[in-house]
């Protein structure tokens, strides 16, 4: 199956600080990608979906300005958590969906502490 | 807007033994994807088995198969001659193609030996 590889798999920042994740296709063009959270023993849910090269659509509750996503080109995508706070920490995870998919591939996650 | 439900929060058989976890969900879709993932301990989401909402064949993967029930919104994946590396989370999951997916809660399925 398609490789994704996401980076870094655990980040712990600063309150009040910006930390980005990355999210690569290796072995395919990503036209899709999709990024989830997963609190601790919850199930996943979509925050936002990026096309390349537009503008990323967000899901109901998920501030735009805080989760900044880019999507700049068919095999990378890029997750900022800006002015983190304690309560943003949680598992963010990615997957991503070229053409001649009709599933997408999941990263291996990033766990985020705030502290 | 999509649902999905799960109702085993946890499960428990003994290994070679067949467990079946349940599914239901909801949409408006006529054209849809259904998913089975298993998330381990390491967090890796790692696709089981995959349905067509288009085909009413059910998709069977070496030991995993589902029960499709497109009338019923029932989508229950049976794990055969269950081992102890099946122990992991298992969730439930709607949509596909360039929409993202919808989880159940999921089910912690243990395998004892």
């Amino acid at each position: 199956g398609a490789v994704v590889s996401q980076h870094p798999s655990r980040v712990i920042c600063k309150s009040g600080t910006s930390v980005k994740i990355e999210c690569r296709s290796l072995d395919f063009q990503a036209t899709t990608m999709f990024w989830y959270r997963q609190f601790p023993k919850q199930s996943l849910m979509l925050m936002a979906t990026s096309n390349e090269g537009s503008k990323a659509t967000y899901e109901q509750g998920v501030e735009k300005d805080k989760f900044l996503i880019n999507h700049a080109s068919l095999t990378l995508s890029t997750l900022t958590v800006t002015s983190a706070h304690p309560e943003d920490s949680s598992f963010y995870i990615c997957s991503a969906r070229g053409d001649s998919n009709t599933e997408a591939f999941f990263g291996q996650g990033t766990r985020l502490t705030v502290v | 807007a999509q649902t999905v439900t799960q109702s085993q929060p946890e499960m428990s058989v003994q290994e070679a033994e067949t467990v079946t976890l349940s599914c239901t969900y909801d949409t408006s879709e006529s054209n849809y994807y259904l998913f089975w993932y298993k998330q381990p301990p390491s967090r890796q989401m790692i696709l089981v088995i995959r349905q067509e909402a288009y085909k009413q064949q059910n998709a069977t993967e070496n030991r995993f198969s589902v029960n499709f029930q497109k009338a019923a919104k029932s989508f229950s994946l049976k794990i055969s001659d269950s081992q102890l590396g099946d122990t992991a989370m298992y969730f439930c999951a709607l949509g596909g193609g360039a929409d993202g997916l919808t989880f159940g809660k999921g089910t912690h399925l243990i395998i004892q030996p």
